[in-house]
């Protein structure tokens, strides 16, 4: 089975600062990891996908994400912090290979203090 | 491509109505899934197709709940029964399975939020 725990459901940063959101998971195969951004009453976007190539993975909107299979992390970064990134942030997990369900974490809300 | 697309993007229905939700894929694309999410949680995964056929059901999804996808296009998604435990936002998503770089990516639509009194 596979599951994501994403610490911190509420982080704050400054316009400008660094943004780091933590994200762990839990798989039995090798995991394909996604992270997604929901704006509010909106569906969600996929920010960007690890799928076993490249460990440093780059999104859009500057963002990007390290697999770490030592650490069974996926953390998403963004050096500066722009006012719209404000949003929530989910991290999930697929066993890929025609079982392609997501498995999501509970969401980290990321607040942008001007 | 215009995106996934759900109607009706709200509802609200009284408790031991039926309701029913339908889903339009990004054209072209095989796979289709259903997702549930509750207020502060991420959505949980409820069931999903390729083409028509009905491959996996979470347990999630009680006999009141019934989805179909008849021609491989859009699905529609049943409750019947309804009860306010089942207050939610019903995401639909769709993904290729022929394009390799795009493989495993889902594209979101932008919901249906169910409102049970």
């Amino acid at each position: 089975a596979q599951s994501v725990t994403q610490l911190g459901s509420h982080v704050s940063v400054s316009e400008g600062a660094l943004v780091l959101l933590r994200c762990n998971y839990s798989s039995s195969v090798p995991p394909y990891l996604f992270w997604y951004v929901q704006y509010p009453n909106q569906g969600l976007q996929l920010l960007l996908k690890y799928t076993s190539a490249a460990t440093l993975v780059k999104g859009i909107n500057g963002f990007e994400a390290e697999f770490k299979k030592s650490e069974t992390s996926f953390h998403l970064t963004k050096p500066s912090a722009h006012m719209s990134d404000a949003a929530e942030y989910f991290c999930a997990v697929s066993e890929g290979f025609g079982n392609e369900k997501l498995t999501f974490g509970t969401g980290t809300r990321l607040t942008i203090i001007p | 491509d215009t995106g996934v697309s759900q109607n009706p993007r709200h509802k609200i229905t009284k408790r031991g109505q039926n309701v029913t939700f339908r889903c339009d894929p990004i054209s072209e694309h095989n796979r289709l899934y259903w997702y549930r999410q509750t207020l502060g949680q991420g959505p949980e995964f409820l069931t999903y197709f390729q083409n028509e056929a009905q491959l996996e059901k979470s347990r999630l999804l009680s006999d009141r709940f019934s989805a179909e996808r008849p021609k491989g296009s859009f699905s529609t998604l049943e409750i019947q029964r309804t009860e306010q435990g089942d207050s939610a936002m019903y995401l639909c998503a769709s993904s290729p399975s022929r394009v390799a770089l795009k493989k495993n990516e889902q594209y979101f639509g932008p919901g249906t939020r169910l409102t049970v009194t």
